[in-house]
């Protein structure tokens, strides 16, 4: 199996900040990297797949990059509704994701 | 607008077998794509398990695999999970899903709600 590994497990942060997750792959996986956002209680939600291909109805404060083994999903402007986990995923072969990345109010 | 929607017991004894089936409504699994389970728990996060598509192609994770059983009934527009010889590290939210286009069979686009199963 790919081991995906996120960092950091949790970050504070407050509204209008940048925030940048990073995810690297055991082993390369070229572009196929999703990222995808969980509110409690919820079932994820796609973001970016692909790396950088921002899903449809997303806003374009979020933006992913990376290939290979390391990849990045950054949030340009933190929004209230932006406090959530996130997790990548990659789609390369078996999918598996990472243990996901809490955002939090500072 | 697709939508699933899972249904199944929320306790299962150990060494059974959990079921669980996936309702799909706002789009025919005749008519394409892989349809997914994947669960979540405290101690694993999330785990793909399988997917299946229309013609009762399976693809499930090598780590479950001589466990799991998915199943599709186009009839009723519905998919199903079989989970045997379950333990307490089983317990999980369970999720149905479809990927996000025909050919990105990994990539899930749309979630049911989840379901709580819990082996004990």
């Amino acid at each position: 199996d790919i081991q995906m590994t996120q960092s950091p497990s949790s970050l504070s942060a407050s509204i209008g900040d940048r925030v940048t997750i990073t995810c690297r792959a055991s082993q390369s996986i070229t572009s196929y990297l999703n990222w995808y956002q969980q509110k409690p209680g919820k079932a994820p939600k796609l973001l970016i797949y692909t790396a950088s291909s921002l899903q449809s109805g997303v806003p374009s404060r979020f933006s992913g990059s990376g290939s290979g083994t390391d990849f990045t999903l950054t949030i340009s402007s933190l929004q209230p509704e932006d406090f959530a986990t996130y997790y990548c995923q990659q789609s390369y072969s078996t999918p598996t994701f990472g243990g996901g990345t809490k955002v939090e109010i500072k | 607008q697709v939508q699933l929607q899972e249904s199944g017991p929320g306790l299962v004894k150990p060494s059974e077998t959990l079921s669980l089936t996936c309702g799909v409504s706002g789009y025919s699994i005749n008519s394409g794509y892989y349809w997914g389970w994947i669960r979540q728990s405290p101690g694993k996060g999330l785990e793909w398990i399988g997917s299946i598509n229309r013609s009762g192609i399976t693809y499930y994770n090598p780590s479950l695999k001589s466990r799991v059983t998915i199943s599709v009934d186009t009839s009723k527009n519905q998919f199903s999970l079989n989970l045997s010889s379950v333990t307490a590290a089983d317990t999980a939210v369970y999720y149905c899903a479809r990927p996000r286009t025909s050919s990105t069979y990994y990539v899930f686009e749309y979630w049911g709600q989840g379901t709580l199963v819990t082996v004990s």
